[in-house]
């Protein structure tokens, strides 16, 4: 049971640059977000979505896109990034849009914009 | 919206000491739920517990035990007798019942010294 899978694990890009972090899960659920993790910043909520055809914007959208096509599927797309962007970038994902339900979360994707 | 704070930064104690991690949250909803998780120095982020707000039992597990008042909009995380093992940076987080988002503080760095 892979759980939540992030790709890549590292990730250097040049500003300007564009580039998509992928995340899959395979647990059937239905709710998937997007955080970004920055010293004593915490987590900070990017998107989300509650199912496919369904996205928000959370905390901190600016500079971010995403989509859900499918429920296994939820990636986040840099269209132009920026050294404010370096980051390391966690996808997770939960049962239901209940809030009851907690965050199973992927390793994390760690990239730097020089 | 939604807020959750952790004021303490940093935290170092000598193992086998007891040590209360604070979490103090804002909502204006009257059906929330907390949650608090454990990041160790490996990366993955780890859930712990989960607690909703009509539910204000005090939970034990082993070493670790929660403390949730109302009243105090608090929800504490206490490690008794502690292990190096237990070093780690612990967050607290929050979602309302009428709201999609799951909101983090700040978290808490742990050292446990041997």
């Amino acid at each position: 049971n892979a759980g939540v899978t992030q790709t890549p694990k590292f990730q250097v890009l040049k500003t300007g640059q564009s580039m998509t972090l992928q995340c899959a899960q395979d647990m059937n659920h239905e709710y998937m977000s997007w955080y970004r993790q920055d010293p004593g910043m915490g987590l900070r909520l990017i998107h989300y979505s509650v199912g496919a055809g369904i996205t928000d914007q959370g905390e901190v959208p600016n500079g971010y896109n995403v989509s859900r096509s499918t429920t296994e599927d939820f990636p986040l797309r840099l269209l132009s990034a920026a050294p404010s962007q370096t980051s390391v970038y966690f996808c997770a994902s939960s049962y239901s849009r209940t809030r009851n339900s907690p965050l199973h979360f992927g390793n994390g994707t760690r990239l730097t914009v020089t | 919206a939604q807020k959750v704070t952790q004021a303490q930064t940093e935290i170092s104690v000598v193992e086998k000491e007891d040590v209360t991690l604070d979490c103090v949250y804002e909502t204006r909803d009257t059906t929330y739920y907390l949650f608090w998780y454990k990041q160790p120095p490996s990366g993955e982020l780890v859930f712990l517990i989960r607690r909703n707000s009509f539910d204000e039992q005090n939970e034990i597990s082993g070493r670790y035990s929660w403390n949730f008042q109302k009243s105090t909009s608090s929800f504490n995380f206490t490690i008794t007798a502690s292990q190096v093992v237990d070093s780690a940076v612990y967050f607290c987080a929050l979602s309302e019942d009428r709201d999609d988002k799951i909101i983090f503080g700040k978290g808490t760095r742990l050292h446990i010294l041997p």
